[in-house]
């Protein structure tokens, strides 16, 4: 149980382009909702944090014109990285807690990859 | 603020040897505690968690970690370490009634020698 999936797993894009990665949580509703950014060989560091149909609330020095998240449903989150640069070149991670269960437990997905050319 | 330190970068155990990573947390009251494990271009999977009762925690795949208030440590453990072990592991604080926001330590990347 708890299983926590992203889409993709990896993608490349060119500069400029907008990216959008997908986190859903498949069999369990989740209250909350996280999302990492995660360098080489570094600690996670946390972006923002989302409820369903609520505003995300974005970490100090989190750009939240440029990380757009939206929360639409109880089982899925999204992540629109907005003209995309090198910089933004990085893993990402979601999370998410169970509703139904612990609240202060995350489980988190697989990672997305993204590479900006 | 909370805040977790790792202090051993890198650890190199010899597999069926003992091992013991390190992690003290910084943090007002009686925090939430975990240990993830991150295998290479992968997400994080919980160990284990501390929330109250029994200071020792057992986890999965033979791990245990205990809490000690006295010096503020979650140590993880495992008697003997197979290859497949070799990852990184992540301590973790939460503040409680924090919103569940977590506070990662920098990691311990643990190699497995055959």
């Amino acid at each position: 149980g708890a299983v926590v999936s992203q889409h993709p797993s990896w993608v490349i894009c060119k500069s400029g382009t907008s990216v959008k990665i997908e986190c859903r949580s498949l069999d369990f509703q989740a209250t909350t909702m996280f999302w990492y950014r995660q360098f080489p060989k570094q600690s996670l560091m946390l972006m923002a944090t989302s409820n369903e149909g609520s505003k995300a609330t974005y970490e100090q020095g989190v750009e939240k014109d440029k990380f757009l998240i939206n929360h639409a449903s109880l089982t899925l989150s999204t992540l629109t990285v907005t003209s995309a640069h090198p910089e933004d070149s990085s893993f990402y991670i979601c999370s998410a807690t169970d509703r139904g269960g612990n609240t202060d437990t995350q489980y988190f997905g697989p990672g997305t990859r993204l590479t900006v050319l | 603020a909370q805040s977790v330190t790792q202090p051993d970068i890198h650890i190199t155990v010899s597999e069926g040897a003992s091992l013991e990573l390190r992690c003290n947390y910084s943090y007002g009251a009686t925090p939430y505690l975990f240990w993830y494990v991150q295998s290479p271009g992968q997400g994080l999977q919980l160990l284990l968690k501390y929330f109250s009762g029994d200071t020792l925690v057992q986890g999965i795949k033979g791990f245990e970690a205990e809490f000690k208030r006295s010096q503020s440590s979650f140590n993880l453990r495992k008697p003997s370490v197979h290859w497949s072990d070799a990852a990184e592991y992540f301590c973790a604080v939460g503040a409680r009634g924090g919103g569940n926001k977590l506070t990662f330590g920098t990691g311990t990347q643990l190699k497995v020698e055959l």
